[in-house]
């Protein structure tokens, strides 16, 4: 059983859409907060948002803010990460990742998908 | 936002070799990191959380240390799955930021 598993990666062109989901088994997601974490090619880990385990506190890197949206439907133990207004530098590999606690933060980044890939591109 | 600082940026080491990669941030993180490695194509594994707590099912080989804005990862007799890519992070403040990596080559 894979623990964390994202899908919804594809191309699409710049200025476009693209929802990426994470499907999390055995474990109960609403006791965990829940982050996204992206890697370009050829590059280091950089990370885009975070979520609390009940969904009402979000955070969003710099980069990603206003552009992006992190949620999450713990009755379906799902993750959401909905990317708008994409551009050339967010393609990337990009992984989910389980917080070891309900609120982001004080706590590591304990179990990781396998990532699904975006390529922003014309 | 908090910058983080590997060094060094790779490295090249013998099996049974003690490395030692350094993470320096930009401000005090209070102890608020992680270690994490990771292999070509695979996700990152936590190593190290609080800075010097070993994860579950980590080898006792790999630790952690530092506090304020300096840490360290020590690994103490370098093995062959060690090969690898390294990452600090940092989640200390309300926006996390990584290291750029140090990667541990075959010498």
């Amino acid at each position: 059983e894979v623990p964390l598993l994202e899908s919804g990666g594809g191309l699409v062109q710049p200025g476009g859409s693209l929802r990426l989901s994470c499907a999390a088994s055995g474990f109960t997601l609403s006791s965990y907060a829940m982050s996204w974490v992206r890697q370009a090619p050829g590059k280091g880990l950089e990370w885009v948002s975070a979520i609390s385990g009940s969904g009402s506190g979000t955070y969003y890197a710099d980069s990603v803010r206003g552009r992006f949206t992190i949620s999450r439907d713990n009755s379906k133990s799902t993750l959401f990460l909905q990317m708008n207004s994409l551009r050339a530098e967010d393609t990337a590999v990009y992984y989910c990742a389980k917080v070891n606690g309900y609120d982001p933060f004080g706590y590591a980044m304990d179990v990781w998908g396998q990532g699904t890939t975006v390529t922003v591109s014309s | 936002d908090i910058q983080m600082t590997q060094s060094p940026s790779s490295l090249s080491a013998s099996v049974g070799d003690r490395v030692t990669i350094t993470c320096r941030a930009s401000q005090s993180i209070s102890s608020w990191l992680a270690w994490y490695q990771q292999k070509p194509g695979k996700a990152p594994k936590l190593l190290i959380y609080k800075a010097s707590s070993l994860e579950s099912g980590v080898p006792s080989r790999f630790s952690g240390s530092g506090s304020g804005t300096e840490y360290t990862l020590t690994i103490s007799s370098l093995q062959p799955d060690d090969f690898a890519t390294y990452y600090c992070q940092q989640y200390h403040s309300f926006t996390w930021t990584f290291g750029q990596g140090t990667r541990v080559e075959i010498k």
